[in-house]
């Protein structure tokens, strides 16, 4: 079935670091792949999404490309701050029977320290 | 901003009592969802809903659960007789359209004991 692997965590990095979070796939046809924030005590909220090979998805200075062909959507930021502390977690679509299911990564827990 | 919200936050109850957790989704979205985080492990599709049945269900949504939309605002999740290992962060979703974006609540801890 279809499947999300993120990178292991705890990530801890200084304010202004470059930030990647690794995620691979694998699934059949041709899903959407998103990255969802989990800010500390908060619910799940939908950080950038891409539908398509190649699409870049940007948000607050993260971006994420689809590759097919190595099957992965990396989550990159060029400097990141201490409130991007939270846990990201990368999940794709799955059709499924009828209504559109996440498929989720582990999640990745990431601290900032200034 | 519309934002769906999840009652209660923190739930603690007794290894084989029952437990309604409960949702208000998005006031015009379609599609409800839930997903349960057990501690340390990934994120999981429970139910998906739509036009007032199941769309589909994963294999741990087995007999013990059962959903309900009771009226026009809330969704509801019933676990029968709860387990140890029921307990879990439980996320309630809406959408809009089958396709577009899942709109998550802060979710409810559910703690059996």
């Amino acid at each position: 079935g279809n499947s999300v692997t993120q990178m292991e965590g705890p990530v801890t990095l200084s304010e202004e670091a470059f930030l990647t979070i690794n995620c691979t796939y694998t699934a059949t046809g041709y899903p959407s792949l998103f990255w969802y924030v989990q800010y500390p005590g908060e619910g799940l909220q939908l950080l950038l999404k891409a539908t398509k090979a190649d699409d870049k998805g940007s948000n607050k200075g993260f971006e994420a490309t689809y590759r097919k062909e190595t099957t992965s959507f990396h989550l990159e930021k060029g400097s990141v701050q201490v409130s991007d502390s939270a846990v990201y977690f990368c999940a794709l679509s799955d059709r499924g029977q009828g209504a559109q299911k996440l498929v989720f990564g582990q999640g990745t827990r990431l601290t900032i320290n200034p | 901003e519309p934002e769906v919200t999840q009652t209660p936050s923190h739930q603690v109850t007794q290894m084989g009592q029952e437990v309604i957790l409960r949702c208000v989704p998005i006031s015009n979205h379609l599609y409800f969802y839930w997903y349960r985080q057990i501690l340390g492990q990934k994120v999981e599709f429970l139910v998906s809903f739509y036009n007032n049945e199941i769309s589909e269900k994963s294999e741990i949504f087995d007999d013990q659960f059962s959903v309900e939309r009771p009226d026009g605002s809330n969704f509801t999740l019933k676990i029968r007789s709860t387990k140890l290992e029921d307990s879990a962060m439980y996320f309630c979703a809406s959408s809009e359209l089958m396709n577009t974006e899942a709109f998550f609540g802060q979710g409810t801890r559910l703690t059996v004991v």
